[in-house]
């Protein structure tokens, strides 16, 4: 199984709505990423987990709030967005720093 | 600052023919790359990676060079087919480190 499993596939939520984006995989991997990724620009890094402690945050703001219940989930957390953050977000998964980043398929989100 | 960068943000091939697609660093402490393909609306797939301790890395028809004195890395693809038609990121990663930095992305459209 090399697969990185994102639920939903699409969101459509409204500024005061609270959702949650969620990503799976079972390939024993220990660590786990959200990346962000807008039209025609690089996905950029929101966070990442390492062992479930979460490692790196990107100074983003409060409003996404990351999860890691356990070494195979990862839940990002979202709360009162601006239509600015609609975007397409991308989890990920390796075996450790310096290794290949398995990418799951996207959650495109619409804020109106 | 974009410490990854694709100066060529499109390239078209025809079918047979190699395909070439170079990336530019700035960061000398990057000490593994890797190339990333993705179609629209789906996360990126993996495609081939390298060390900075190697220059150059086969995989079938994928081929990654690294030029570390000149901070420059290509993907040469041979022969291009028209399923190779997608936008290829190419990814750097600081030693030891769970961020990857990508480039601005390159389309390539391979002509049958």
């Amino acid at each position: 199984d090399t697969e990185v499993t994102q639920t939903p596939k699409h969101l459509v939520m409204g500024m005061t709505n609270k959702k949650s984006l969620k990503c799976e995989q079972h390939m024993g991997h220990r660590a786990m990423y959200w990346y962000k990724q807008k039209a025609k620009k690089p996905p950029e890094l929101m966070f990442v987990y390492s062992y479930e402690k979460l490692s790196i945050n990107e100074s983003v703001p409060s409003r996404f709030s990351p999860e890691c219940p356990n070494s195979s989930l990862l839940n990002l957390h979202l709360h009162a967005l601006q239509p600015e953050d609609s975007a397409l977000y991308l989890c990920a998964s390796s075996l450790r720093g310096n290794t290949e980043a398995f990418f799951g398929q996207g959650t495109r989100l619409t804020v109106v | 600052d974009q410490q990854v960068k694709q100066n060529s943000p499109s390239l078209s091939v025809q079918e047979g023919r190699i395909s070439i697609l170079n990336c530019d660093y700035t960061n000398s402490m990057f000490d593994y790359f890797l190339w990333y393909k993705k179609y629209p609306a789906e996360g990126p797939t993996f495609l081939i990676s390298i060390s900075s301790i190697k220059d150059k890395n086969e995989d079938g028809r994928f081929t990654v060079f690294l030029n570390k004195s000149a901070k420059h890395l290509s993907l040469h693809i041979v022969p291009s087919q028209p399923g190779d038609s997608a936008v290829y990121f190419c990814a750097a990663s600081p030693p030891g480190a769970n961020n990857l930095f990508f480039g601005t992305g390159t389309r390539l459209t391979v002509i049958p």
